[in-house]
C-alpha cells in the first residue's frame, strides 16, 4: 500500500524553538507539497518541491522554509516557532504526469501547537 | 490567483437521502482540474472524485457524481443514499492544467443522521 508518512501526529513545541517537520513517501513521487490547515481557511499551500533540491513559494511562506535533499523526504521547518503557527500539517505527493492531473496522496497530518 | 469558495460550512443529511455540496471558484484559465476530497475524523484526506474541465461529462464514482456548470464555475458534490460512513470534512479543489498546485476551499462539514 502506497503512503505519505509524516513522522508526528501530535506536536507540542516552545515559542522559540526550531521545529522540523518530517514527511516521507514510498511512492517515487516527485512532487510534494505543505499545507496546513485551520477551521474556516482550508488548506494553505506553504511550499511545494518538484524535484530534489528544488523549492517554490505556496501562498503562505513566510516563518516557514523546507528542505528535499532526497525525492522521498521533504522536510518542513519552522525557523523560530510563534504561537500563530499553531495548526495542522499536511504533507501530499503526487507523481509528475505530465497533463495528467490525478490528485494528491496525503499524509496523515501532524497537529502542532506552540506555547 | 485561482480561489475557491464552499458557502456551506455545515450541511446534514439523513441516511440513505440525497445531499448536494456547492463549490465555486475563480480562474482565468479555460483547461484545469476540480477535486472533491473526503477528509474523516481520522484526517485522512481521501480523493472522491475529479473532473476535467475539457471534459463536458460530469464525473460520477459510484454514488458520488458532480455538476459540473464551467461558465458559471460552479462544481457541486452530490451524495446519493448517504452512508453513516460519508460523515466528514468534504474539501473542493481546483489545480491548473499545467502544474499540479492545487488550492483549496475551507470545507464543508457534513453530518449524517441515522
Amino acid at each position: 500500500d502506497v503512503k505519505v508518512t509524516q513522522s508526528s501526529r501530535y506536536l507540542v513545541k516552545r515559542t522559540g524553538e526550531k521545529v522540523f517537520l518530517e514527511c516521507v513517501q514510498d511512492m517515487d513521487h516527485e512532487n510534494m507539497f505543505w499545507y496546513r490547515q485551520d477551521p474556516g481557511l482550508g488548506l494553505r499551500l506553504i511550499y511545494f518541491s518538484y524535484d530534489v533540491k528544488m523549492k517554490e513559494k505556496g501562498d503562505i511562506p513566510e516563518g516557514y522554509s523546507v528542505s528535499r535533499e532526497k525525492k522521498e523526504r521533504f522536510s518542513l521547518i519552522l525557523e523560530s516557532a510563534s504561537t500563530n503557527q499553531t495548526s495542522m500539517y499536511l504533507c501530499a505527493s503526487s507523481p509528475w504526469t505530465g497533463m495528467d492531473h490525478r490528485g494528491y496522496t496525503f499524509g496523515s497530518g501532524t497537529r502542532l501547537t506552540v506555547v | 490567483a485561482q480561489t475557491v469558495t464552499q458557502s456551506q460550512p455545515e450541511m446534514s443529511v439523513q441516511e440513505a437521502e440525497t445531499v448536494t455540496l456547492s463549490c465555486t471558484y475563480d480562474t482565468s484559465e479555460s483547461d484545469y482540474y476540480l477535486f472533491w476530497y473526503k477528509q474523516p475524523p481520522s484526517r485522512q484526506m481521501i480523493l472522491v472524485i475529479r473532473q476535467e474541465a475539457y471534459k463536458q461529462q460530469n464525473a460520477t464514482e459510484n454514488r458520488f457524481s458532480v455538476n459540473f456548470q464551467k461558465a458559471a464555475k460552479s462544481f457541486s458534490l452530490k451524495i446519493s443514499d448517504s452512508q453513516l460512513g460519508d460523515a466528514a470534512m468534504y474539501f473542493c479543489a481546483y489545480s491548473p492544467y499545467n502544474n499540479n498546485d492545487m488550492r483549496f476551499g475551507a470545507g464543508t462539514r457534513l453530518t449524517v443522521k441515522p
